[in-house]
């Protein structure tokens, strides 16, 4: 079965300093894989997805990822943090061969960016 | 284009009572979803819709039920509400089910049950 991890509960990073957020995946075949966001109080937004192709994926708000298939890591990346960057961040892989191929959410990752 | 909305946004219940969340989409997708979030457990899947007229369970579907009368809407109930059920509730929407699609999510709903 499809599985996405995201080791770490919390991130603090200072302002400016650059960030990433981890992801590990497990699947069966290709793996097709999403980054979400999650403000305070708010409904979760696409930031970015890797399908094929490049392994450096360039989303939403200055972030990336970067995708390593020998390391099945999936970790979300901004060279220089805000503030405003702090929110519940999520992690999704397209569960391939079950449940109509809904995604599979990791339990999110909380920012925090400290000025 | 308000996307994908909901309603309500808060709502406290007795235990045993009943209650209907709406989600509401204008973007003319297929799949629906609903999601519950809970703290350190992440989203789970309640209940999906492929289309109008159909439904399926996902992974956490008991003591809910759905119904996608119209393709622009996806009801959630609860037909006796209890304690463990009290959670923030998700709707999302996706044009497809391909691997690249991603899903739209609303503001969710905070249900407490006393």
């Amino acid at each position: 079965a499809q599985s996405v991890a995201q080791p770490e509960d919390q991130v603090n990073v200072a302002e400016g300093n650059p960030l990433t957020v981890k992801c590990t995946y497990s699947v069966s075949g290709n793996p097709y894989l999403f980054w979400y966001v999650q403000y305070p109080n708010r409904g979760l937004q696409f930031l970015l997805k890797y399908i094929t192709g490049d392994n450096l994926v360039k989303g939403s708000y200055g972030f990336e990822a970067e995708f390593n298939k020998s390391q099945t890591s999936f970790h979300l990346k901004k060279p220089s943090a805000l503030v405003s960057d702090s929110a519940l961040y999520f992690c999704a892989v397209r569960d391939i061969g079950g449940s109509q191929g809904n995604l599979i959410f990791g339990k999110g990752t909380k920012l925090s960016v400290k000025p | 284009n308000a996307g994908v909305t909901q309603t309500p946004k808060f709502r406290v219940l007795k235990t045993g009572q009943s209650m209907t969340l709406l989600c509401a989409q204008d973007m003319n997708h297929e799949y629906m979803y609903w999601y519950r979030q809970d703290p350190g457990m992440g989203l789970r899947l309640i209940h999906y819709s492929v289309g109008e007229g159909t439904t399926a369970k996902g992974e956490v579907p008991d003591g809910y039920n759905v119904s996608r009368l119209k393709k622009q809407n996806f009801l959630l109930g609860l037909e006796s509400a209890a304690p463990s059920q009290t959670s923030v509730y998700f709707c999302a929407s996706s044009y497809s089910n391909r691997v690249g699609d991603e899903q739209y999510f609303g503001p969710g709903t905070r249900l407490t049950v006393t």
